[in-house]
């Protein structure tokens, strides 16, 4: 089977950087997504195909993908960003799709 | 504006079945893959199935091969999961999400689930 590798936690202080990192031996030719999921609520995509912006996302969020590695970076973090972050994507051969295991952001 | 409207949960035996639908509207319902996607409670979330926009591309999860089947209606811009020999371990809140792709690439709007409880 396949993985995405990813932090469990990342913390920054309100207006910090804040970069969460997905790691997977397919990425260098395989597309990232990555989920906003909050408590009771639906996920939300922040980022599609590494980099790109769903309209009505906020700019600080912005997406990167280098070798082996995606990673999502949030711009001057706000309270409300607090949520669990998950990167999606498939092994080469595009028959196993997974999630990484989540990133808990706290920003306070 | 997309919505995706999941039914079927519920409370049912170990190896016993149960059959989500979720009815889409808001958008072109047969340009799309559409996806199941669930969240145990405490974990993280996991892809179960995918279906292309023409059902000639379907995919499953290693963990529900077998016994989950996948498919949809385009006449009825609906979607469905048919999932037998449940065990504890499929318990979770199951998601209908929308491609944005013809094919299986990832998700841009997601549904609000609906709840499957495996229990004696």
């Amino acid at each position: 089977s396949y993985e995405l590798t990813q932090p469990p936690s990342v913390s920054v202080s309100p207006g910090q950087t804040a970069r969460i990192t997905c790691s997977g031996d397919a990425l260098p030719k395989k597309y990232a997504y990555w989920y906003q999921k909050k408590s009771g609520q639906a996920p939300v995509l922040v980022i599609y195909e590494d980099s790109k912006r769903p309209s009505g996302i906020p700019e600080r969020f912005s997406g990167s993908s280098s070798g082996t590695m995606a990673t999502l970076t949030i711009s001057g973090a706000q309270v409300e960003d607090e949520a669990d972050y998950y990167c999606y994507s498939t092994d080469n051969s595009g028959n196993h799709r997974v999630f990484g295991g989540g990133t808990k952001l706290t920003v306070l | 504006e997309v919505q995706l409207v999941e039914s079927g949960g519920g409370v049912v035996q170990p190896g016993r079945s149960l059959r989500l639908s979720c009815a889409a509207s808001g958008f072109n319902f047969d340009d799309y893959a559409m996806h199941w996607v669930r969240q145990a409670p405490g974990k993280g979330l996991e892809w179960v199935s995918g279906i292309s926009w023409s059902s000639a591309i379907i995919g499953y999860a290693d963990s529900v091969k077998g016994r989950f089947t996948i498919s949809r209606d385009n006449a009825k811009n609906a979607l469905y999961l048919q999932m037998n020999s449940l065990r504890a371990e499929d318990m979770a809140l199951y998601y209908c999400a929308k491609d944005h792709a013809q094919q299986l690439e990832g998700f841009d709007y997601w549904g609000q689930g609906t709840l499957v409880t495996v229990s004696s």
